[in-house]
């Protein structure tokens, strides 16, 4: 059974660039969150997907989107990107049962 | 005031003592999860609580629920605990409000 991947680890962007971030869910999990941590901070809820609809958002802009697919996988968007936006992105799944979420490596961006 | 409060922030300890990281929060929950992240980025979870007391080889939590506090103990630590611990709160009530997050406690276990 293969754990929560996410591709790419590292990505650098410009200001006012668009990025597209990936996570695989483990087999089995059909719901998927999205986090974004700041250098020395504690992660930040930025929405969940369920059955491939957003099921719950936090508190960032419309230019943070996301999807998710059939095999519920998913994919964060983040439009004109600012400098603020450089963090670790780091997706979570949970299976249909319950409240433990299994956490990806994490995609680290940079905004330059 | 942040709903999910730690402390303390960082922590250094000689190997083989005894930690405790403290966890305080103001919002109602249906579980809190301890997580260890190492250099990187990695988020590992260590426990899912919702009441009473739990453990994992050296690591124990614990969390009282009228208290609204919980704590996370190493016992016998060693170099190789060294990480940030964080407690995260999974909110009650229903609704897709994700986890929220303390900031951390960063612990450095020297040999």
């Amino acid at each position: 059974e293969t754990g929560v991947t996410q591709s790419p680890t590292h990505l650098i962007k410009t200001r006012g660039q668009q990025v597209t971030l990936r996570c695989s869910s483990q087999s089995g999990h059909n719901t998927v969150s999205w986090y974004q941590q700041a250098l020395g901070q504690g992660p930040q809820f930025i929405f969940q997907y369920y059955r491939e609809e957003e099921n719950g958002r936090g508190n960032f802009p419309p230019r943070f989107s996301g999807l998710q697919f059939p095999n519920y996988s998913s994919e964060l968007n983040v439009n004109a990107l600012e400098l603020d936006d450089s963090a670790l992105y780091l997706c979570a799944s949970s299976p249909p049962s319950g409240e433990t979420q299994y956490f990806g490596p994490g995609t680290r961006l940079l905004v330059l | 005031k942040n709903e999910v409060e730690q402390s303390p922030q960082n922590l250094t300890a000689q190997e083989g003592e005894f930690i405790t990281i403290n966890c305080s929060y103001s919002v109602g929950i249906s579980a809190l999860h301890w997580l260890q992240q190492h250099p990187g980025g990695g988020i590992v979870s260590l426990f899912m609580l919702s009441s009473g007391k739990k453990k994992h080889g050296r690591l124990i939590a614990t969390i009282n629920i009228q208290e609204k506090h919980s704590s996370l103990h190493i016992t016998a630590s060693h170099p190789r605990d060294s990480a940030v611990y964080i407690c995260a709160a999974l909110r009650s009530g229903g609704g897709a409000d994700g986890l929220t997050f303390g900031k951390g406690t960063h612990l450095i276990i020297q040999p």
